[in-house]
């Protein structure tokens, strides 16, 4: 049962334009979400993240939207660059689970210059 | 910032043989760290969270007995394979939270790519 699905395993975009990647979930109790970046031979490193009593968080060219109603998450960013290519990683917490941190399979990001 | 170190990063063994799996916070104490394991173009699977000075708690499907977890220190667990078959070759990955809330992000290790001949 995947409660955490992104469903683009890749996306490619153009140097400068949006980059929106998409995370559903479908556990409601969910309380906290993270958007987290990899690159090969690396661990995950946190990028952002949005509690669930906001519908917005932004740090700098990165914003993260969220929609409860529709238990749908997006991560924006703009202007992208070379350097955002790596796979993104939603993931999903919440204080009912102990606060075990659910991972979506990931999206592959392609910047090109 | 956290850092977690994971060791080694990759090992190759015979089918039967068992493999030690280390992840250290280096610069900070952590009572819980996760152990994941991750399958070519799928997620991140919890595997099991591993408790200071107690017993890990194993997720659903996941055999305690041929995953051994120790965490005997508050910088330090390790994760062992038990009598490893070419199955078992996967990612594993380490990780752990430097701020005792809750929901604050995890610090992954760089993982440990298993590969069982």
């Amino acid at each position: 049962d995947q409660q955490v699905k992104q469903n683009s395993p890749s996306l490619s975009v153009q140097e400068g334009r949006i980059s929106i990647l998409n995370c559903d979930y479908t556990n409601s109790m969910f309380d906290y979400f993270l958007w987290y970046k990899k690159y090969p031979a690396e661990g995950p490193t946190f990028l952002i993240s949005i509690s669930s009593i906001k519908d917005k968080n932004e740090d700098g060219r990165f914003t993260v939207f969220l929609n409860k109603s529709a238990k749908h998450l997006s991560l924006h960013i703009v202007p992208s660059q070379p350097g955002d290519s790596a796979v993104y990683f939603c993931a999903a917490s919440g204080n009912t689970g102990g606060f075990k941190t659910i991972f979506g399979a990931g999206t592959r990001l392609f910047v090109k210059a | 910032g956290a850092v977690v170190s994971q060791h080694p990063s990759r090992v190759i063994c015979k089918s039967g043989t068992s493999v030690k799996i280390e992840c250290r916070s280096l610069d900070f104490q952590a009572t819980t760290m996760f152990w994941y394991r991750q399958f070519p173009k799928q997620s991140l699977m919890l595997m099991a969270t591993s408790n200071e000075g107690s017993k890990a708690t194993y997720e659903q499907g996941v055999e305690k007995d041929k995953f051994l977890i120790n965490h005997a220190s508050l910088t330090l667990s390790t994760l062992t394979v038990t009598s490893a078959h070419p199955e078992d070759s996967s990612f594993y990955i380490c990780s752990a939270r430097s701020s005792g809330q809750g929901n604050s992000p995890l610090h992954f290790g760089n993982g440990t790519r298993l590969t069982v001949t």
